[in-house]
């Protein structure tokens, strides 16, 4: 079992502020993906990455993986009440038909 | 936009009823999947499905839990005798590939056991 250790548990920003949040474990993971859950709702996908270094941006969002595949980020500019959410990040092992979820960042953005 | 879809939204049952969760992966799919999340708690993976049997479970995934794919569209999950730890919102997820290929989630079935 991967242990995935996300940071900070709990953000809360100002509209226009900017903010990143960090997934991160000791084992080497094969791919990453980034979630946002609303409450009573189920985790919409965000991004996948797959090759150590890649960093790939979804509007104001960006993503980043570690070179050693270990570790990643997200990063939001000039965050908006809509951002408001908790971000998950999940990893698979090359031979699991299942992902393993970490504790989540809620982050919450005021207007 | 293809999505992954549940029923019941919620449903309330006594302690030691049978519940059946029901969902309709995305129809390209090929692997389908339970999680569940108790209030405040991470996500926690139950069961993958692939080619009409189990691929994977978890420690969680005991004898009192099943799944199904009875007519190639729904799947389902269920609780044979529920206990009151089994209340939390269960998401059914489905990708087109595995391993660690993108899942996409439904909108969950809130069960609570009283």
């Amino acid at each position: 079992t991967q242990l995935l250790e996300q940071s900070p548990q709990f953000l809360s920003i100002q509209e226009g502020e900017n903010l990143t949040v960090y997934c991160n474990s000791s084992s080497v993971f094969s791919s990453l993906q980034w979630y946002r859950q609303e409450p009573g709702e189920g985790p919409v996908l965000l991004v996948t990455v797959v090759t150590g270094g890649e960093v790939k941006k979804l509007k104001r969002l960006t993503f980043q993986f570690g070179d050693a595949r270990k570790d990643s980020s997200l990063h939001i500019t000039a965050a908006q009440p809509g951002d408001t959410g908790l971000y998950l990040c999940a990893v698979s092992a090359s031979n699991d038909y299942k992902l393993s979820f970490g504790a989540g960042t809620t982050v919450t953005v005021r207007a | 936009e293809p999505e992954v879809t549940q029923t019941p939204s919620h449903q309330v049952t006594q302690m030691g009823q049978e519940v059946i969760l029901r969902c309709v992966p995305i129809s390209n799919h090929l692997y389908f999947y339970w999680y569940r999340q108790i209030l405040g708690q991470k996500v926690e993976f139950l069961v993958s499905f692939y080619n009409n049997e189990i691929s994977e479970k978890s420690e969680i995934f005991d004898d009192q839990f099943s799944v199904e794919r009875p007519d190639g569209s729904n799947f389902t999950l269920k609780i044979r005798s529920t206990k009151l730890e089994d209340s939390a919102m269960y998401f059914c997820a489905s990708s087109e590939a595995a391993p660690f290929t993108e899942a996409f989630f439904g909108q969950g079935t809130r069960l609570t056991v009283v």
